[in-house]
């Protein structure tokens, strides 16, 4: 399973473009990336998932460069309620799977 | 019905206790998972049901015994348990039998062994 690298933490402000960047150097070719979302006291929610370059729904948008070492999650005009830890995770070929393994994820606070 | 519920909410047991954590989901979904959540840290994987089948225990001592009575529901048995077992214990499931990185979490148990 591919190793993913996230900050710890990042601060922000209501309003804000936050981006989360996660390095995975050791992706294998039929590997996806994934992002969750936790709130405390809460299970994980899933948020997004691609493949490569753009995939975007309604809550958040994840860039792929086209050597796929890293991706960014990005969360347009953040909100009080986006305070929470996000997490990247790498594997799982499309619905294929594998073990989800989580790392460390990253804290984000959303101020006002 | 979108949504995987778990009860109880808390449970506080003894070391000498036997309890047990329950999980439903009515989305269709084969497979089904149990993960540990220490305070601070991410989920760890404990157990995966595809099909109702035991495919994956990640190692987890005998104290927890996973049991899928049928393709809605999950129970977790717990026996003799030690205070470092308690944690939040969340359930998720998933469309397909694989495991699938497109996993529905329900709220979690949270677990305090005394």
């Amino acid at each position: 399973l591919a190793k993913t690298t996230q900050p710890i933490s990042m601060d922000s402000y209501e309003g804000q473009e936050v981006n989360i960047t996660c390095s995975h150097n050791n992706i294998a070719t039929n590997d996806y990336i994934t992002w969750y979302q936790q709130f405390p006291s809460q299970g994980p929610r899933f948020i997004i998932q691609g493949y490569k370059t753009k995939v975007t729904n309604e809550v958040a948008s994840l860039f792929i460069p086209a050597d796929r070492k890293s991706s960014t999650l990005s969360l347009p005009r953040v909100s009080l309620s986006d305070t929470a830890v996000y997490y990247c995770l790498v594997g799982g070929a499309g619905n294929q799977g594998g073990k989800l393994i989580f790392g460390q994820g990253t804290e984000l606070s959303v101020k006002p | 019905d979108t949504e995987v519920t778990q009860t109880p909410k808390h449970l506080v047991m003894g070391m000498t206790n036997k309890k047990s954590l329950k999980c439903e989901q009515h989305m269709g979904h084969r497979a089904m998972y149990w993960y540990k959540q220490k305070a601070k840290k991410p989920p760890e994987l404990m157990f995966v049901y595809s099909y109702e089948k035991l495919s994956i225990n990640e190692s987890v001592p005998s104290r927890f015994s996973p049991e899928c009575p049928n393709s809605s529901l999950l129970n977790l048995h717990l026996h003799a348990l030690q205070p470092e077992d308690s944690a939040l214990y969340l359930c998720a499931s998933s469309q397909r039998g694989e495991s699938s990185y497109e996993q529905y979490f329900g709220p979690g148990t949270r677990l305090t062994v005394t």
